[in-house]
């Protein structure tokens, strides 16, 4: 089973701050990575994809990926109540037919 | 309408019953997944298929079966239910391999 871990959190950040949500997998072949939002009892969201190793920006979002260390992280600037959520990292491996999910890192940002 | 509808939104039923969960899409995609959500384990693929004719079993395929009618509907069986099988399960599709999933609404099952 290919592994993709996420400390479960909570992770409470203030509003306005930057969360910094992390993420590792084991498959080292793996191809794309995606961070999805999902608010409880609703379905995950896709917020950012990440391809290659480097940052990606999107809004407030900053998606980084180093293939090297098998790590990639989400970044939230000025983070805002609304962001509380649980986020979700997803990889899809060197086989490609369905993405393997981290349990999720529970957010709260506090007012 | 939603891109991707999954009925029912909540069921409660009877250990031993066999029960359907239905996922339909209007998004074009030949992918489409079955998963479902557990506190403390997170998303786990129960069954997938990439066009009508092609089914495969996921990592948790057991006391499941699945059914794609057509490449819009893709159906989830649990064909006698048990109570560990109560979970929270989503519908996905996708577009191909380097692109994410949309998701269903999600089917609150509750076994009892």
């Amino acid at each position: 089973q290919k592994e993709v871990e996420q400390n479960s959190g909570p992770l409470s950040v203030p509003e306005g701050a930057i969360a910094s949500l992390n993420c590792t997998y084991s498959d080292r072949g793996s191809q794309s990575f995606f961070w999805y939002r999902q608010y409880s009892g609703k379905s995950p969201e896709l917020i950012m994809f990440i391809y290659s190793n480097g940052d990606k920006e999107d809004g407030r979002f900053t998606a980084q990926l180093n293939k090297a260390s098998q790590y990639v992280s989400l970044l939230i600037r000025d983070s805002q109540p609304s962001d509380s959520a649980t986020y979700l990292c997803a990889v899809r491996g060197n086989s490609g037919y369905a993405l393997n999910f981290g349990k999720g890192t529970s957010l709260l940002v506090t007012p | 309408d939603a891109d991707v509808t999954q009925t029912p939104r909540n069921r409660i039923t009877k250990t031993g019953k066999r029960i359907m969960l239905e996922c339909s899409q209007t998004k074009g995609h030949d992918r489409m997944y079955w998963y479902r959500q557990d506190p403390g384990l997170g998303l786990r693929l129960i069954y997938y298929s990439f066009d009508v004719k092609d089914i495969n079993k996921g990592e948790i395929s057991d006391g499941y079966s699945v059914s794609r009618q057509a490449q819009a509907k893709f159906s989830l069986s649990l064909e006698s239910a048990i109570p560990n099988q109560t979970a929270l399960y989503f519908c996905a599709t996708s577009r191909g391999s380097d692109y994410g999933y949309t998701f269903g609404s999600g089917t609150r099952l509750t076994i009892v």
